[in-house]
């Protein structure tokens, strides 16, 4: 089964970028037909999808998000990123990544505040 | 695609039935919906594929029906660990919205 883990800044000030890792482990992510996603749950809310990056390498991203969010991989490094510019306090979340939506990451806190 | 799930809380006892909906804005021929539970301070877990496909290691009180724009969990028989948040995922055709998750609560 493979394994993820998100790694990254858990304090990002406002208008900045946040940017998040994923690495994945006991699998590759350059192999198989699979979408690697970012979701996030901001407190009180439910689960929003953010986007997929394609083992191809394709993407695809939220429309209320797409302007600012960049998903992308490194093979050598066997890991997926995230990047969301010019972040507010709404983007105060627990960011999730997954393999499609059977293997999950256990969630990273990141609080957007000066 | 945007899923509407109800109702939003659902208060239950121990050994009772659940019956959760997911309804989708638009009819969809395939058969990309999930479940997913989720507890506080843990990762969501994959209950359904597939519309009615149990992941792995769920239990079979786990059950998943509907086609179409209506979907329905089924939960028999509940037991305390049930009680949760549940969401449904449309995962067809991007983007893969949730919906907005019923709460399962005692």
């Amino acid at each position: 089964q493979v394994q993820l883990q998100e790694s990254g800044p858990g304090l990002v000030k406002p208008s900045q970028t946040l940017s998040l890792t994923c690495t994945v482990s006991s699998g590759s992510i350059s192999s198989g037909d699979h979408y690697w996603n970012w979701v996030r749950q901001p407190p009180g809310k439910g689960l929003e999808w953010i986007g997929y990056i394609h083992y191809s390498g394709s993407t695809y991203y939220s429309p209320s998000l797409k302007s600012r969010v960049t998903i992308s991989m490194d093979t050598s490094k066997n890991q997926f990123s995230l990047k969301l510019t010019s972040v507010t306090a709404a983007d105060t979340a627990v960011y999730y990544c997954a393999r499609a939506g059977s293997d999950w990451g256990q969630g990273t806190l990141v609080t957007v505040s000066s | 695609m945007v899923l509407t799930q109800s109702p939003d809380t659902l208060s239950l006892s121990p050994g009772d039935r659940a019956t959760l909906s997911c309804r989708a804005r638009q009819s969809t021929n395939s058969v990309s919906l999930a479940w997913y539970q989720h507890k506080p301070g843990q990762a969501p877990r994959l209950l359904i594929y597939g519309v009615s496909n149990r992941a792995t290691g769920i239990s079979d009180r786990f059950s998943g029906s509907g086609s179409g724009t209506d979907f329905t969990l089924t939960i028999s028989r509940l037991e305390p660990e049930d009680f949760a948040m549940y969401y449904c995922q449309y995962y067809g055709v991007p983007p893969f919205d949730f919906g907005q998750g019923t709460r399962l609560e005692i």
